[in-house]
């Protein structure tokens, strides 16, 4: 059984400071690594997506990838009361089977 | 461009009703997913079809659950003789192809009363 894992949060964290989000996954083979932000009562929507080892930058946003370990994470920095909302991992399965594994999501809050 | 649309949005519904559920995706992409999100819980994948090779249903719940799609254009999600458990947000999402983004609609949120 393939996995993403996440913590399910939440994770607090004060307005202006660095919200650092991480997931762990099972899948060797996997190629590419997406982060998807959820509001409440709406459908993810694409942030990030990373696939080389290394950092990746947009913004307040960087994406990190380690494949030996199996990790990717998320940093937001100056974080923002608007930020606050479910991050959702998601990995993409080897095989040719063109699939998405997503982790349950790590719930941020962000507090002025 | 675009985006995927899915209608209804929302769906009211008496349990022991079919209902019928549909997704539009992004033009061009060849794969296209339905997920179930039940209220507070994580994405469940339901099915997903790519081209016109046989669609991976191994994530319906029940046989009273199936879905078509008509090579890469539209599709539908049928829920026969819905039950109360049914009642959450339906996801539709497309992707390109392999290793690409997948992006998602707006999602139909099904009630069942």
């Amino acid at each position: 059984q393939k996995e993403v894992e996440q913590n399910s949060g939440p994770l607090s964290v004060p307005e202006g400071a660095i919200a650092s989000l991480n997931c762990t996954y099972s899948d060797r083979g996997s190629q590419s690594f997406f982060w998807y932000r959820q509001y409440s009562g709406k459908s993810p929507e694409l942030i990030m997506s990373i696939y080389s080892n290394g950092d990746k930058e947009d913004g307040r946003f960087t994406a990190q990838l380690n494949k030996a370990s199996q990790y990717v994470s998320l940093l937001i920095r100056d974080s923002q009361p608007s930020d606050s909302a479910t991050y959702l991992c998601a990995v993409s399965s080897s095989g040719g089977y063109n699939k998405l594994i997503f982790g349950a999501g790590t719930r941020l809050a962000v507090h002025p | 461009g675009a985006g995927v649309s899915q209608s209804p949005s929302n769906k009211v519904t008496e349990k022991g009703k079919d209902v019928e559920l549909r997704c539009d995706p992004i033009s061009g992409h060849t794969a296209l997913y339905w997920y179930r999100q039940r209220l507070g819980q994580g994405l469940e994948f339901l099915i997903y079809f790519q081209g016109n090779s046989a669609p991976d249903k191994s994530g319906l719940p029940s046989d009273r659950f199936s879905a078509e799609r008509t090579g890469e254009s539209v599709s539908t999600l049928t829920i026969q003789r819905t039950q109360q458990e049914d009642s959450a947000v339906y996801l539709c999402a497309s992707r390109y192809g392999p290793d690409y983004e997948q992006y998602f609609g707006p999602g139909t949120r099904l009630t069942v009363t």
